[in-house]
């Protein structure tokens, strides 16, 4: 079957990094995308990766490892305004993406 | 960036009545835009992906009679409602895919419409 897995909630200090993993399983492979999504509002584009290794974008960046099934986001100099829900989602052979079920991120100051 | 707009963003309706939901590539072509629904504190659920042209494909257990999707042209997709019931209520998000050649296969979403059926 397929699945994406990711942690349900995390917490972390303004200023600071975190790191969010996922794990995918997906029948075919064709990318594994980032969306933040602040709450009542539509997840918007953060990263695509479909090559091994590290993309980097500004205080953003986004591993993947193909072999591995494994990808994460790292966020850099944590502001309040981070305070959103981190969606993990690979794109499978018919170029649908299976999302996981996203992962709360709380600043504290 | 590629801008997806949807229409309207909130709707309250009267049980029973049918809603449009339109979604707007504004600066692409998407040959297929994607159809999500949100409920509170879950993740996106895929209703149906609509390829301009043709017959939307609808995912198990989505009543393409009650969620008719129409997508006549290269940059608008419609979700109409049909017959809403309280139950219907629920954040509806569009998608577009946008083709940009190489290996970028990039969907953009439309900000989501939210509908409440009274």
């Amino acid at each position: 079957g397929q699945n994406i897995d990711q942690p349900t909630e995390m917490t972390a200090t303004e200023g600071a990094i975190v790191q969010i993993n996922c794990t995918y399983q997906t029948s075919g492979f064709n990318g594994l995308f980032w969306y933040q999504q602040h709450a009542g509002e539509a997840p918007t584009f953060l990263s695509y990766n479909v090559l091994d290794g590290l993309e980097e974008k500004g205080r953003f960046s986004s591993f993947l490892s193909r072999s591995k099934g494994y990808s994460y986001l790292l966020l850099k100099e944590l502001q309040m305004k981070d305070s959103a829900s981190y969606l993990c989602a690979s794109m499978d052979s018919n170029y649908q993406l299976i999302w996981g079920a996203g992962t709360k991120l709380i600043i504290k100051p | 960036g590629a801008v997806v707009s949807q229409h309207p963003s909130r709707v309250i309706c009267k049980s029973g009545t049918s809603v449009k939901i339109e979604c707007r590539s504004l600066d692409f072509q998407a040959t297929t835009m994607f159809w999500y629904r949100q409920f509170p504190k879950q993740s996106l659920m895929l209703m149906a992906t609509s390829n301009e042209g043709s017959k939307a494909t609808y995912e198990q257990g989505v009543e393409k009679d009650k969620f008719l999707i129409n997508h006549a042209s290269l940059t608008l997709s419609t979700l109409t409602v049909t017959s809403a019931h309280p139950e219907d209520s629920s954040f509806y998000i569009c998608s577009a895919r946008r083709l940009a050649g190489g290996d970028t296969d990039t969907q953009y979403f439309g900000p989501g419409t939210r509908l409440t059926v009274l």
